[in-house]
């Protein structure tokens, strides 16, 4: 059972924009602006999309999109293409002596 | 551009230990914290531990006991040793760095190791 909760899956149409969401507790999320997410295609290492809530590092399209809210962070992907199918992980600091957690995944579908 | 490559055997005996290698080019290995994260066949990702340049380590509590990571500066490499393993640590082995800190997002990586723990 990972740390940090997030759906199974998530499904848009091309275009569109979807929100993942990723849910944690005072002791990652909701007390620290550690949040990072991945995008992981198949057989692929993960890629870094979103760190520290809300940052883009160099390259990642301005279609991807952070935030938080008390214990929940989101990932917000807007016109949605074929080529953002993937699995989409978030991590984050913990205080607890995990120090690292990842979320179990969300596999998003494009229509 | 730092650039991540792991090495190591591909098959382990249960109860043995697990060792692979991640050589890095393309960047100062200063400032830098270096980790290892796998991911079990059709399941999601694992934190296991970092090390920094200075050689400071920690390691996720589950697998404290049993893993250690290393650094060997003038070599431009870092290594993960997993004793006791058995066929729960069958999975993809990812080593990755990051300028930030270790919680703080991985934006470099290696392809990945499949080790399967098997007799």
């Amino acid at each position: 059972q990972s740390a940090l909760t997030q759906p199974a899956s998530v499904s848009g149409s091309p275009g569109q924009s979807i929100t993942v969401s990723c849910t944690g507790t005072g002791f990652d999320i909701g007390s620290y602006n550690y949040v990072s997410w991945y995008q992981q295609h198949p057989g692929k290492a993960p890629k870094l999309i979103i760190y520290e809530v809300n940052n883009r590092p160099l390259g990642v399209s301005n279609r991807f999109s952070g935030s938080k809210s008390g214990n929940t962070a989101s990932l917000t992907i807007s016109g949605l293409q074929a080529e953002d199918e993937a699995d989409y992980y978030c991590s984050s600091y913990t205080s607890t002596t995990t120090l690292c957690v990842f979320g179990g995944g969300t596999k998003l579908t494009v229509l | 551009q730092v650039q991540l490559q792991e090495s190591g055997p591909g098959l382990v005996k249960p109860s043995e230990t697990l060792s692979l290698t991640c050589n890095f080019s393309g960047g100062p290995i200063n400032g830098f914290y270096w980790s290892w994260v796998r991911q079990p066949p059709g399941k999601g990702l694992e934190w296991i531990g970092y090390i920094y340049y200075t050689g400071s380590s920690d390691y996720t509590p589950s697998l404290k006991s049993r893993v250690t990571i290393s650094i060997d500066t003038s070599k431009n490499q870092f290594s993960l040793n997993l004793r006791s393993v058995t066929a729960a640590d069958t999975a993809v082995y990812y080593c990755a760095s990051t300028p930030y800190s270790f919680y703080n997002g991985y934006p470099y990586w290696g392809q990945g190791t499949l080790v399967t723990v098997s007799s």
